[in-house]
């Protein structure tokens, strides 16, 4: 069975400083990876996506995927508080076509 | 562009009862999908269909949910009877695509039907 694991925290950062969080997936067949973030009681929204090894950046954030470690990172530079909320890593691929999600890592800016 | 419509947004109904929650994809998107996220939890995949085919239905628990998609495009999700462990936040997604999710390929989520099974 599939797995996507993270960290639930919460992870405390203060504003302005770089938050990073983490995700390992147990499919060696997964091809994609996506982060999403999720405000309280409001439904996912999608941030980036990575199916490449290496560095992705786009903006703020940068995602690393590391497919011999299966490991999947989100970097978010200077932190804002509105960047407080939970963050999803999500796979996809290995012969299932919906996405499957980590149970999400609660982040939060100290302003 | 309208987003992905769901309804009710909130339900609360007694264990043992039925319920059902809609969805209107956007227009022209051929696969949808049902996620259940349980308070705590990332989203769980239910069911998915492309048009009006079951793509993936494997994590349903089908004893006491269903699913339709008859016309290919708004999708009715049912639980009876319902239980505790029931009580979570239904989340429809669509997608442009009919084939493979692609690396690139966003997912478009509705607000959520919040459930409480009391």
């Amino acid at each position: 069975q599939k797995e996507v694991e993270q960290n639930s925290g919460p992870l405390s950062v203060p504003e302005g400083a770089i938050a990073s969080l983490n995700c390992t997936y147990s499919d060696r067949g997964s091809q994609s990876f996506f982060w999403y973030r999720q405000y309280s009681g409001k439904s996912p929204e999608l941030i980036m996506f990575i199916y490449s090894n290496g560095d992705k950046e786009d903006g703020r954030f940068t995602a690393q995927l590391n497919k011999a470690s299966q490991y999947v990172s989100l970097l978010i530079r200077d932190s804002q508080p509105s960047d407080s909320a939970t963050y999803l890593c999500a796979s996809s691929g290995g012969g299932a076509d919906g996405l499957t999600f980590g149970k999400g890592t609660h982040l939060i800016i100290q302003p | 562009e309208a987003g992905v419509a769901q309804s009710p947004r909130y339900k609360i109904i007694e264990k043992r009862q039925s319920v059902a929650f809609w969805c209107n994809p956007i227009s022209g998107h051929a696969t949808l999908y049902w996620y259940q996220q349980i308070l705590g939890q990332g989203p769980k995949l239910l069911i998915q269909f492309q048009n009006n085919g079951v793509v993936d239905d494997s994590q349903l628990p089908k004893d006491r949910f269903s699913a339709e998609r008859l016309k290919g495009v708004d999708s009715t999700l049912k639980i009876q009877p319902a239980k505790l462990e029931d009580s979570a936040v239904y989340l429809c997604a669509s997608r442009p695509g009919g084939a493979g999710l692609m690396a690139n390929e966003k997912l478009f989520f509705g607000s959520g039907t919040q459930l409480s099974v009391l």
